[in-house]
């Protein structure tokens, strides 16, 4: 069966500091992955998508950026974290027949 | 663009009581819908999903949703609610096409009163 990991579950960051979350899926190929982010008291925001190895859209410019260096690894990335970066990172994936599966989720506060 | 709204940020409601969670969605054709729940500080899960057919659809923990095309709503419903279903529950909308991004709604935090 298919599953996600996502990893850490929380995280406590200086600004300024770097970041890196990190997802990883089981039992699939080519997923199509994403990363949300869903600040305290809100919806969630789509940061980007990938449909392949190497291949990231984002959606809103930000902060962060992402990589996909293999078929079912995932990277959320920052040079340099600000206060407004924390909130519940959410990975996702999707086998094309709209299994839509999420991660446990990261919970970031930059102090 | 495609957007979802869902109206009420905080409903209440007594356990053993009916729940209904509204859901409206702008989309130039029909979208697949979907219904999630998020317990606190979790991921989220699927409820259920409308891609096309019957309108009343069905999902896990008891609860269904009704697709209505002219109304463009997909509201969720759950006849008798337990104190486990306390949670936030977002619905969300796609496209048909390759990519198949989400847009959810800002959610709806559902509080079960004993």
């Amino acid at each position: 069966s298919q599953t996600i990991h996502q990893w850490p579950a929380t995280l406590v960051q200086p600004v300024g500091s770097p970041l890196s979350l990190e997802c990883t899926v089981e039992g699939t190929s080519n997923p199509n992955l994403y990363w949300y982010r869903q600040a305290a008291g809100r919806g969630l925001q789509l940061l980007f998508y990938s449909v392949g190895i190497g291949q990231i859209s984002s959606e809103v410019p930000q902060n962060l950026s992402a990589s996909r260096p293999q078929d079912r690894q995932f990277i959320l990335s920052s040079k340099k974290l600000l206060l407004s970066d924390s909130g519940f990172y959410l990975c996702a994936w999707n086998d094309r027949d709209y299994g839509y599966t999420f991660g446990s989720g990261t919970r970031l506060t930059v102090v | 663009a495609q957007s979802v709204t869902q109206p009420d940020i905080h409903i209440t409601v007594s356990e053993g009581a009916s729940l209904e969670l509204r859901c409206n969605y702008s989309y130039g054709a029909t979208p697949y819908l979907f219904w999630y729940v998020q317990s606190p500080g979790q991921g989220l899960q699927l409820l259920l999903k409308y891609f096309s057919g019957d309108t009343l659809v069905q999902g896990i923990k008891g609860f269904e949703a009704e697709f209505k095309r002219s109304q463009s709503s997909f509201n969720l419903r759950k006849p008798s609610v337990h104190w486990s279903d306390a949670a936030e529950y977002f619905c969300a909308v796609g496209p048909k096409a390759a990519g198949n991004k989400l847009t959810f709604g800002g959610g709806t935090r559902v509080l079960v009163k004993p």
